[in-house]
This record gives C-alpha cells, structure tokens and sequence, in this order.
C-alpha cells in the first residue's frame, strides 16, 4: 500500500506571496491533519480535515487555511508569506477522525523556505 | 501545554539501554510515540492508553503512569538503525483542539 506522498518536496518563496502544499493519504484513511516543524517549536498542529470538513484547529493565524477533496487529498495554503513560515510541514493521516488508538502515518514533508 | 521531553539528546554505545521521558501538565488519555531520521517522516513506535492498553512495534517497551502523566520509551540493546529523534504526542483527556500534542523530542545517537 503506498504510503502518504506529499508535494512539492522542496518550495522556495519570498515574502508576501502565498503558497499551497499538496498531501495525498493513504488509500481508505479519511483524515488528514497538517504539522509544523521548526527546530524551535517541534512538532505542532495546525488543523485536521475528516470528510471535508475541518474537525479540529490548532493556534495559527487565519493565514494558514486547508481544505479536504471527496477523494481524501488535502491542501493546505499560507497567504502572505512571512520568514517565520520557513518550515518543514507535514501531513499525517489515518483511518478515522477518531482519538487514542487512532495511528497517524507521516508523509515525507513539504521544506519551505521563505526568503 | 507542550509535554516535556528528558534527556533532550543522549549518545550511547550499540548494545546499551536508553530510556526517554514525556512528561505533561496535563490529564492524559494516550500517549503516543514516533520516531524520526534526518530528513525523513517521522515513524509511528507506540500508542499507550489510559488504562493500560498498548498497540505498537514488537521490539519496542514503553510505559505510561496515569497519575504522574508522565510516558517512558524503553529501549534495550540499543542498535544502530535506533538513531534518530523521538518524540511523544500527547492527547489530553478532555478531547482539546488538537490532534495531538507533541514534545520538543529527544535526539538519540547510536555509535558503534
């Protein structure tokens, strides 16, 4: 079964401009949840998509948007990019919207570099 | 409320043990564990539940303390394929905003 795929894989912008990140999950899951990882800040949430609709948000500015097709594929986009944005971001999915038991398979990471 | 990780790096010999701590501030319902290499997606190890219930890789240990919310990685006999950063999620018991919250995580190196 293939696994999450993510793309691009390398993204290089500058400020101001506004970028859209593409993540595919693996076949039968049906949520999709967006992370940021930055060397100071680890690992953090920015929202989960189930069925089309966004089931949970993490503390982002409205900047940070995503939706969800009817095949699962997800899209995430960054509106007028800032320094701090320069990241790599990273979507997990898994079979249900659930909690606990619920395993989250990572794609490989989109690297976004805003200059 | 970012569960903290100790130690925040450690380098051990092949063949050693490691333990690595998660602790929160926070009532837990699971923790869960991943591990990451270097330029690569971080890789699932373990959930543990709050009442005991565990689903995870077969080599791996790890033990989760309800009263302290605190989550301990066990792992023996150190190989060096373990490298890599390991970080705890956490999901708190009263289903919050975020999937789940993870810590800074801890770098471990494995040297022959």
């Amino acid at each position: 079964k293939a696994g999450v795929t993510q793309t691009p894989r390398y993204l290089i912008k500058t400020r101001g401009q506004q970028v859209t990140l593409s993540c595919s999950p693996i076949s039968g899951h049906r949520s999709v949840s967006w992370y940021q990882q930055t060397p100071g800040q680890g690992l953090q949430f920015l929202f989960e998509y189930f069925s089309e609709t966004q089931r949970n948000k993490g503390n982002f500015p409205g900047r940070f948007s995503g939706r969800q097709f009817s095949n699962s594929r997800s899209e995430m986009n960054v509106s007028t990019l800032e320094l701090g944005d320069s990241a790599l971001y990273l979507c997990a999915s898994s079979l249900e919207s659930g909690y606990s038991t619920d395993t989250q398979y990572f794609g490989p990471g989109t690297r976004l570099t805003v200059l | 409320q970012q569960p903290v990780q100790s130690p925040q790096a450690v380098i051990l010999r092949e063949g050693e043990d490691a333990v690595i701590n998660c602790s929160s501030s926070k009532a837990l319902y699971s923790v869960h564990w991943y591990r990451q290499k270097h330029g690569e997606a971080p890789v699932f190890l373990m959930i543990l539940l709050k009442g005991g219930e565990q689903k995870g890789h077969e080599k791996i240990s790890a033990s989760f303390n309800e009263k302290k919310q605190q989550s301990s990685l066990y792992l023996t006999a150190s190989q060096l394929s373990y490298s890599g950063t390991y970080f705890c999620g956490t999901e708190g018991v009263n289903f919050g905003n975020e999937k789940l919250t993870f810590g800074t995580g801890t770098r471990l190196t494995i040297i022959p």
